[in-house]
């Protein structure tokens, strides 16, 4: 069936290094979202890439949408303790009725 | 504005006991809406989503089920907890199929 997958699984930096986690789906997919998720919080809706090649920026953070809009990745430059959470990437089943989530990377930052 | 409601926050069950968890959606209309189990550490589980009242599809078979009596209720259900089903159950709704999600603040649930 349809995947997506993450990694790394966990990540761990000191802060002001830079961080990247990167997304794969085992089909073309027709847009890709990312959330993030704060210990014992919910996932909160970050972005949503939908063009082939499409590079988004939010302040330190930058997110990728792969030519063949099958990959995507999330790098956050100069980390901050603020960050530290999981980041789910997520894209429609071939239905197009629900998102198939990654299994996140979940990066904590030491200060 | 849009806001998503679930409860209870927190909630410990013995095995064998029957669920209730309830979600419901304020500010629009038609949504479609979604259940998620995340085990501890874990990623996002898709156990059901709802494009309208009395749809209902199943992702994964479990002895769980849902209902969505209204537009903009939907309700978790089971007859007989098991210790497998401890977890934190997210609530979500969109606006159509490939829009963001937006999460309710959860339920923490502990089976003994």
């Amino acid at each position: 069936g349809q995947q997506v997958m993450q990694i790394p699984q966990y990540q761990h930096v000191q802060e002001g290094e830079d961080f990247t986690t990167y997304c794969n789906s085992s089909t073309t997919l027709s847009n890709i979202q990312w959330y993030k998720q704060r210990p014992g919080g919910h996932p909160v809706f970050l972005i949503q890439l939908v063009k082939s090649g499409e590079v988004k920026k939010q302040k330190r953070l930058t997110f990728q949408f792969g030519e063949a809009k099958k990959n995507s990745s999330l790098h956050i430059t100069a980390t901050q303790t603020t960050d530290v959470g999981t980041y789910f990437c997520a894209g429609p089943n071939q239905a197009g009725t629900a998102l198939i989530f990654g299994k996140g990377t979940t990066l904590s930052v030491s200060s | 504005s849009q806001t998503i409601h679930q409860w209870p926050a927190t909630l410990v069950q013995p095995v064998g006991s029957p669920l209730s968890l309830e979600c419901t959606v304020e500010g629009t209309s038609n949504p479609n809406l979604y259940w998620y189990r995340q085990a501890a550490g874990r990623g996002l589980q898709l156990l059901f989503y709802s494009i309208g009242i009395g749809q209902i599809s199943s992702e994964v078979p479990q002895n769980l089920s849902a209902s969505r009596p209204q537009d903009r209720q939907f309700i978790l259900s089971s007859k007989k907890l098991l210790l497998s089903d401890s977890g934190f159950y997210l609530c979500a709704w969109t606006q159509g199929s490939y829009n963001e999600q937006f999460f309710g603040p959860g339920t923490r649930l502990t089976v003994l």
